[in-house]
């Protein structure tokens, strides 16, 4: 089965702060997603990944950035968190073999004070 | 610009009826429609998926239905179990100069023993 994993399920943080999300999957998968998951909105694309140190922007890219130094491992970056990006951040990897078929980790749900 | 609605955004059904969610999309370059289902606590999950030569695509208790000259498409659960309980999102899916995938805004499907 294919895992994708999340380093924090819950995350509380003060605005201002440098956040790092990460992400691990297990299925050595080149492609890699972020999302974020708003009531109403669905969920958005903010960056993907199709390969080590590739990344571009998805539909929502401002405020967030990203590293990928390892196939693996895919992380957001919030370089000075606001209050209006609290929501859910869902990772989902994926082989590209068709584009919609990616796994999801179970997602951190982050909160700006 | 691209977009994918989604109806209803709540549902409550009897154990046993049927329940139907409807989604239209913007762009005439989508030719792949997958459906996600998303438990408490989980990432979403592929479940089913038609693409836009296929008219009707069925897998046990699940249907889904597309008419692409109307831009409408929907998942039909019959028989439904309170496992069914859950948050469903329809997306719309094409390939550019990356893997493009527009997601409704879900709806929320509770199923009453």
């Amino acid at each position: 089965d294919v895992k994708v994993t999340q380093s924090s399920r819950y995350l509380v943080k003060r605005t201002g702060e440098k956040v790092f999300l990460e992400c691990v999957q297990d299925m050595d998968h080149e492609n890699m997603f972020w999302y974020r998951q708003d009531p109403g909105l669905g969920l958005r694309l903010i960056y993907f990944s199709y390969d080590v140190k590739m990344k571009e922007k998805g539909d929502i890219p401002e405020g967030y950035s990203v590293s990928r130094e390892k196939k693996e491992r895919f992380s957001l970056i919030l370089e000075s968190a606001s209050t209006n990006q609290t929501s859910m951040y869902l990772c989902a990897s994926g082989t590209g073999s068709s584009p919609y078929e990616q796994y999801f980790g179970p997602g951190t749900r982050l909160t700006v004070t | 610009g691209e977009n994918v609605e989604q109806h209803p955004s709540t549902l409550s059904v009897q154990e046993g009826d049927s329940a139907v969610i409807k989604c239209t999309y913007s762009d005439s370059a989508s030719n792949y429609f997958p459906w996600y289902k998303q438990e408490l606590g989980k990432g979403p999950q592929l479940i089913i998926d038609i693409r836009s030569n296929v008219g009707e695509k069925k897998d046990q208790r699940i249907a889904v239905t597309l008419n692409k000259t109307a831009k409408h498409f929907s998942l039909h659960i019959t028989e439904t179990q309170p496992e069914d309980s859950a948050v469903y999102f329809c997306a719309a899916s094409w390939r550019t100069s990356y893997d493009k995938v527009i997601f409704g805004p879900g709806t929320s499907l509770s199923v009453i023993p």
